[in-house]
């Protein structure tokens, strides 16, 4: 059982450029979401999605686009890279929104825009 | 809105010794409480949870308590080991589930 896969591991971006960021989950989960980890500011949600074809807006959304067309993959985009936004990138997934339900992370991507 | 104030660190604790690292936060609602666990190069893991007032999580000798007049969630552990160095993450989801807030983190060492 995979659980959350992100690729790629690292990437380089000169300020501009656009990039996909892939997350893919293997366990039929309804919800997944986009973080951001940034030294002393912990985990900052980005997008999240509660299901195929809905999407919604975390703490973060500036400068970031995301789809969900499938229950397995919710990709995040990044339209013109900006230095601001080299960070530690993190695709979370979980059952049913619900209370309770926990994360279950990807192991990140580390991005880094010039 | 809702946050999580998590103490700061690093902290560096002799094996064997007591560990505690405070969480508290600010919330509408009832949200659920996490503490999460990150070790180098890897995503974060759940250690435990609590989904309401008075409920304990544990895990691997860990505990914590969901403490509503306190609005605590501090995460114990009675005898650390050298494996438990790591970061550790207080988190809540608000009341729809939809939304997660995560603290600053903690890093933790435990030396022989």
């Amino acid at each position: 059982n995979a659980g959350v896969t992100q690729t790629p591991k690292f990437q380089v971006l000169k300020t501009g450029q656009s990039m996909t960021l892939q997350c893919a989950q293997d366990m039929n989960h309804e919800y997944m979401s986009w973080y951001r980890q940034d030294p002393g500011m912990g985990l900052r949600l980005i997008h999240y999605s509660v299901g195929a074809g809905i999407t919604d807006q975390g703490e973060v959304p500036n400068g970031y686009n995301v789809s969900r067309s499938t229950t397995e993959d919710f990709p995040l985009r990044l339209l013109s890279a900006a230095p601001s936004q080299t960070s530690v990138y993190f695709c979370a997934s979980s059952t049913t929104p619900r209370r309770g339900a926990p994360l279950h992370f990807g192991n990140g991507t580390r991005l880094t825009v010039t | 809105g809702d946050s999580v104030t998590q103490m700061e660190g690093p902290v560096t604790l002799s094996e064997e010794a007591f560990l505690t690292i405070n969480c508290t936060y600010t919330a509408t609602g009832y949200p659920s409480l996490f503490w999460y666990v990150q070790y180098p190069g890897e995503g974060l893991q759940l250690l435990l949870k609590a989904t309401k007032a008075d409920d304990k999580g544990s895990n691997k000798g860990f505990e914590a308590t969901y403490r509503k007049e306190t609005t605590s969630f501090h995460l114990e552990k009675g005898s650390v080991q050298v494996s438990d160095s790591a970061v550790y993450f207080c988190a809540l989801s608000d009341f729809t589930g939809n939304q997660f807030y995560f603290g600053t983190g903690t890093s933790l060492t435990v030396i022989p």
